[in-house]
């Protein structure tokens, strides 16, 4: 079975400053790791992803995140946050090989607020 | 990127009706994906739309609730039938496979139903 947490309901943080937002797993296999956020109103973009590889993985508009596989986790980080950041943000994982192909967990999702 | 339309954007229902929500892509994919996001709430699966043949569904949802149809591979539909106010969520679409989206889903923009 595969599970991913987002121990953080919302993140508070000064526009200018690093973005944090913290994701946790558990699959049984190798993950496929994935961001996502949600703007007000809207659906799901996606960020990014992991893979295989370099464990430091770029996405859009300007965020990152790192596979730790030690810790079981895949923190999204934006080096300077912006007000238009501020939004819903989900961590989702597959295992890979799977029997449910194309099956994501999500996690309960992180809103970040970022004010001026 | 991808590009995903679903029909209608919203919608107000009253119980005891359905409502069909189209989900349009732009190229042939593999994969069509139907999910749940009740109010700040998270993402839930509802089934998987296999292209000539019978949806997947997850636990907790059955075929009389939500038929889902998929004629070919760019366009499915999801049906809410017989919709109670505890149907009120944003429905979304998402895919994956084919040329355009691999090892990725993407989502629609959703459809916010709101069951009087």
């Amino acid at each position: 079975a595969q599970s991913v947490a987002q121990p953080e309901d919302q993140v508070n943080v000064a526009e200018g400053n690093p973005l944090t937002v913290k994701c946790t797993y558990s699959v049984s296999g190798n993950p496929y790791l994935f961001w996502y956020v949600q703007y007000p109103n809207r659906g799901l973009q996606f960020l990014l992803k992991y893979i295989t590889g370099d464990n430091l993985v770029k996405g859009s508009y300007g965020f990152e995140a790192e596979f730790n596989k030690s810790q079981t986790s895949f923190h999204l980080k934006k080096p300077s946050a912006l007000v238009s950041d501020s939004a819903l943000y989900f961590c989702a994982v597959r295992d890979s090989p799977t029997d449910s192909w194309g099956k994501l967990q999500f996690g309960a999702g992180t809103q970040v607020v970022v004010t001026p | 990127s991808a590009v995903i339309s679903q029909k209608p954007s919203r919608d107000i229902c009253q119980r005891g009706t359905s409502l069909t929500i189209q989900c349009q892509v732009d190229s042939q994919v593999t994969m069509m994906f139907w999910y749940r996001q009740q109010p700040g709430q998270s993402l839930t699966l509802i089934a998987t739309a296999n292209q000539g043949s019978e949806a997947t569904y997850e636990s907790g949802f059955v075929i009389d609730k939500f038929p889902i149809s998929r004629p070919n591979l760019t366009f499915s539909t999801l049906t809410v039938s017989n919709m109670s106010p505890e149907d009120s969520s944003i429905y979304l679409c998402s895919v994956e496979g084919g040329q355009d989206y691999q090892e990725t889903q993407y989502f629609g923009p959703g459809t916010r139903l709101l069951v009087l």
